[in-house]
């Protein structure tokens, strides 16, 4: 969907690098979702933003930290990347916290 | 750890066959929803159960909610192979954020 683009779609970084997933959406929804996706382990909830200025961890937090100064922008930094962060990472949207989340097309990373 | 269950992890069919796939929550879920992942794509939201018991349907894709309303099937009848890519569920737990199912990733030989 047009209306929430990530980027970039595909990254190559090294261990103990920082790097910054970018994630905008266009709808002013008020939720935004960080999901990595692994082999194994379907999506899992990095964090969540339910609006500006508010954010919080989901199930695995640790290595990363968000900011959503603005509502329709919620990137996602890697502080040290480690070869467990390998992974896809795929920003959600929804209108509601538990309701019809859109995905955008998610950024393979890729830590070496 | 992973609080929604889904089986089969995968699933190989002829087409024309049927196919489903089962979740199952270790809570009552206030809802249940439906995603789709095409191969290299990403999850697409395709419908949401609320009530106990609810039975809806999408042309050959048939989604049921549980009486308990802690477990649901989505059931494909004629598969194509249109239907192939991964299936997940999903419903509200802590936080009232969604926790997603492993997925069941559907295969059609044509």
């Amino acid at each position: 969907d047009a209306g929430i683009t990530q980027s970039p779609r595909y990254k190559i970084t090294e261990t103990g690098r920082q790097v910054t997933l970018m994630c905008h959406q266009t709808w002013s929804h008020s939720y935004m979702f960080w999901y990595r996706q692994d082999l194994g382990h379907g999506l899992r909830l990095i964090y969540y933003s339910a609006a500006a200025d508010i954010t919080d961890k989901g199930e695995v937090p640790d290595g990363y930290v968000v900011s959503r100064s603005k509502t329709e922008n919620f990137p996602l930094t890697l502080e040290s990347a480690t070869r467990s962060q390998t992974s896809v990472y795929f920003c959600a949207s929804s209108g509601t916290a538990n309701y019809g989340y859109t995905f955008g097309s998610g950024t393979r990373l890729t830590v070496v | 750890g992973q609080q929604v269950m889904q089986i089969p992890q995968y699933q190989h069919v002829q087409e024309g066959e049927d196919f489903t796939t089962y979740c199952n929550s270790s809570t009552t879920l206030s809802n249940i929803q439906w995603y789709k992942q095409r191969p290299g794509g990403h999850p697409v939201f395709l419908i949401q159960l609320v009530k106990s018991g609810e039975v809806k349907k999408q042309k050959r894709l048939t989604f049921q909610f549980g009486e308990a309303k802690k477990n649901s099937s989505l059931h494909i009848t004629a598969t194509q192979t249109t239907d192939v890519g991964t299936y997940f569920c999903a419903g509200p737990h802590a936080g009232n954020m969604l926790t997603f199912g492993g997925g069941t990733r559907l295969m059609v030989k044509p």
